[in-house]
């Protein structure tokens, strides 16, 4: 069971908006910023979001995230095909353990 | 742009070690930190340690403390991961990734990583 907890499939249509939703602990989510991925098959992981709600550089503005409390989401507006992917959250973890988690993934599937 | 080059595939027997090699080009090396992290199919990444060249030091998660070594050559701008005592549960693609550490900001590692390396498949198998 993953430290990070996100629902483990998603599909929407092409044009629709959809939310992943990435939820921690007061040591993780709760403490630090999140940084979210996208990862094709077969592919590294690629950087979506970071520091809750930024994007790097040719990130399209499709992609957008909050960050409360807790919890954080992704929402990803007018669906591309080429948005299908796996998503993932992660966080650092203040506790002792202090090391980076990652959510257990989003299958985004559009249909 | 930095860019991060793995070696490649490894098969290994149970009970054996595996090491992994990342090389940086572009950028400073010695101002990034980096940290493998492994992926096993199906699931998501994680984390297993990393190390900043800078100090030559390097932390580890609790699971892999004992068992992973992880090192930096600042000559050659390469990071390496040693993963002893292998078992089939090893088998996953290791990744580098590269801890953007913003200008003035002490070294550590709960910066997010920004770029990923072309991962190697290491296979745990008798």
């Amino acid at each position: 069971q993953s430290v990070l907890t996100q629902p483990p499939s998603l599909s929407g249509t092409p044009g629709q908006r959809v939310t992943i939703s990435c939820s921690g602990s007061p040591s993780t989510v709760g403490s630090n910023s999140v940084t979210w991925y996208q990862q094709l098959p077969g592919a590294a992981p690629k950087l979506l979001i970071y520091n809750n709600d930024q994007r790097p550089s040719g990130v399209p503005d499709r992609f957008s995230a909050s960050k409360s409390g807790t919890s954080a989401s992704l929402a990803i507006a007018g669906l591309q095909s080429e948005d299908e992917a796996v998503y993932y959250c992660a966080s650092w973890d203040d506790s002792p353990r202090r090391s980076w988690f990652f959510g257990g993934g989003t299958k985004l599937t559009v249909l | 742009q930095v860019q991060l080059v793995q070696s490649g595939a490894e098969v290994k027997k149970p009970g054996s070690s595996v090491k992994v090699s990342c090389r940086a080009s572009g950028g400073t090396f010695s101002q990034n930190i980096i940290s493998w992290l492994r992926q096993a199919p199906g699931q998501g990444p994680e984390w297993m340690g990393g190390v900043i060249p800078i100090f030559g030091s390097a932390k580890y998660a609790q699971k892999f403390q004992g068992r992973a070594t992880i090192t930096a050559d600042q000559s050659t701008t390469t990071a390496y991961l040693e993963l002893s005592s292998l078992s089939g549960d090893d088998t996953a693609v290791y990744f580098c990734a590269r801890h953007v550490v913003p200008a003035g900001m002490p070294y550590y590692y709960y910066y997010h990583m920004d770029v990923w390396g072309t991962g190697t498949t290491v296979t745990v198998s008798s």
